[in-house]
């Protein structure tokens, strides 16, 4: 079946580095690749998505891109601020019947001042 | 627009209790569902909701039931409460309108209802 693979966590950075999470994927057919981002206390929320592959989802200055020949959708900012420590969910949606969504494990990400 | 809501927030509920999770939506979307977060783990999904009328299991079903009467509403019934169900619960919800394969619409979340069971 489907599944997702996300880099353990937590991952500590300074404000203004650079953030890299990793996410791999196993499934069949043509996926749709997505991060959701949760905040602590609350749901889930889209962060950006891509429903084909070489498509590169991008907001608030995050970015992903859907790599077929290496089945990876890795999440990256140029300069992370406080406000962006959460938790980061890769998921990814069947092409076919149900469409919901299989998720990755997280990855915390917790950025320092 | 509310967008998706869920009641309540939290719950503590005796091993053998029963209760019920609600869910509304009020952006028209047809597809609906039922996932929980255990902790240091991603969601799993329970039930899901293609319209009214229709559901169907997903992953973890077994303890859990549901319904869809309405396109609004999808609730989650708990009977005999076991603390392997205690976890954190989340509603979603989208709009598929068919056509190509690998075209799929954005979930949207409510807050979650954390439950626990003594």
């Amino acid at each position: 079946g489907d599944s997702v693979t996300q880099m353990e966590g937590p991952v500590t950075l300074s404000e203004e580095a650079f953030l890299t999470i990793n996410c791999t994927y196993t499934a069949t057919g043509y996926p749709s690749l997505f991060w959701y981002v949760q905040y602590p206390g609350e749901g889930l929320q889209l962060l950006l998505k891509a429903t084909k592959a070489d498509d590169k989802g991008s907001n608030k200055g995050f970015e992903a891109t859907y790599r077929k020949e290496t089945t990876s959708f890795h999440l990256e900012k140029g300069s992370v601020q406080v406000s962006d420590s959460a938790v980061y969910f890769c998921a990814l949606s069947g092409s076919t019947g149900r469409r919901a969504l299989t998720f990755g494990s997280g990855t915390r990400l917790q950025v320092q001042p | 627009n509310a967008g998706v809501t869920q009641t309540p927030k939290f719950r503590i509920l005796k091993i053998g209790q029963s209760m019920t999770l609600q869910c509304t939506q009020d952006m028209n979307h047809n597809y609906m569902y039922w996932y929980r977060q255990d902790p240091g783990m991603g969601l799993k999904l329970i039930y899901y909701s293609v319209g009214a009328g229709i559901t169907d299991k997903g992953e973890v079903p077994n303890g859990y039931n549901v319904s869809r009467s309405t396109t609004e509403d999808f609730p989650l019934r708990l009977e005999l409460a076991a603390p392997s169900q205690t976890s954190v619960y989340f509603c979603a919800s989208s709009y598929s309108g068919g056509g190509l394969a690998g075209i799929t619409d954005t979930q949207y979340f409510g807050p979650g209802t954390r439950l626990t069971v003594l």
